[in-house]
């Protein structure tokens, strides 16, 4: 069963910084891309960062770039989320998900979750 | 903030057919890059409802469909059921790189 596990979230002061995790299994981690989305409490979802399965091909959405790094590590079936220069506003709750393909191609598999508080 | 727009909400009796737009530009789905739709029941991950504009995976009732033209896409359940009441989001990119999510539509059966 392909699977993701999301690690890492907790209450943060602002400015501040946390690293997030998501463990993959189930799956030839390599082959696929990865996505960050997170959803405010309430509120809808938003795409935070993605990679794809080599790391060649990284982005990121505008209220997060230059704070945020995503990277992967695929010998340990891993994706990592830096956040740096934590606000307010990066309150969420934060998932991985699995795209189909190598970037573009929809995401078939999520996480859990793991929730981020920043709040001081 | 996103620049896919979707309705807020829309609703229907069991049975009715309902359809959700997602409106996008030239510069995310008038581009060129597919939509995918999610559905995402209260308290629980999104999960992947249509992709690649209107294909269905594995296990999605052939009730949902999708389609896209143009700037927009949209998402039509045909045969609403009391199951389906969900926040919906639609998914493409703002740029070879960039994903973006519509701002959601809760659909709710009357």
């Amino acid at each position: 069963e392909e699977q993701l596990v999301e690690s890492g979230g907790g209450l943060v002061q602002p400015g501040r910084s946390l690293r997030l995790s998501c463990a993959a299994s189930g799956f030839t981690f390599a082959d696929y891309a990865i996505h960050w989305v997170r959803q405010p409490p309430g509120k809808g979802l938003e795409w935070v960062a993605g990679i794809s399965g080599n790391s060649d091909n990284i982005g990121y959405g505008d209220s997060v770039k230059g704070r945020f790094t995503i990277s992967r590590d695929n010998a340990k079936n891993s994706l990592h989320l830096q956040m740096n220069s934590l606000g307010p506003e990066d309150t969420a709750l934060y998932y991985c998900a699995k795209d189909r393909g190598n970037y573009h191609y929809g995401m078939e598999v999520w996480g859990q979750g793991t929730t981020v508080t920043v709040s001081s | 903030q996103s620049v896919l727009t979707q309705p807020p909400s829309v609703s229907g009796a069991p049975g009715q057919r309902v359809t959700i737009s997602c409106t996008g530009s030239s510069s995310n789905i008038g581009a060129g890059y597919d939509v995918h739709w999610y559905q995402q029941l209260p308290g629980t991950a999104p999960k992947l409802l249509i992709y690649s504009n209107r294909y269905r995976p594995s296990g999605v009732p052939g009730r949902f469909s999708g389609s896209k033209s143009g700037t927009s896409a949209s998402l039509a359940i045909t045969g609403l059921q009391a199951e389906d009441e969900a926040d919906y989001y639609c998914q493409s990119y703002a740029s070879s790189l960039r994903g973006v999510f519509g701002t959601g539509t809760k659909v709710t059966v009357l």
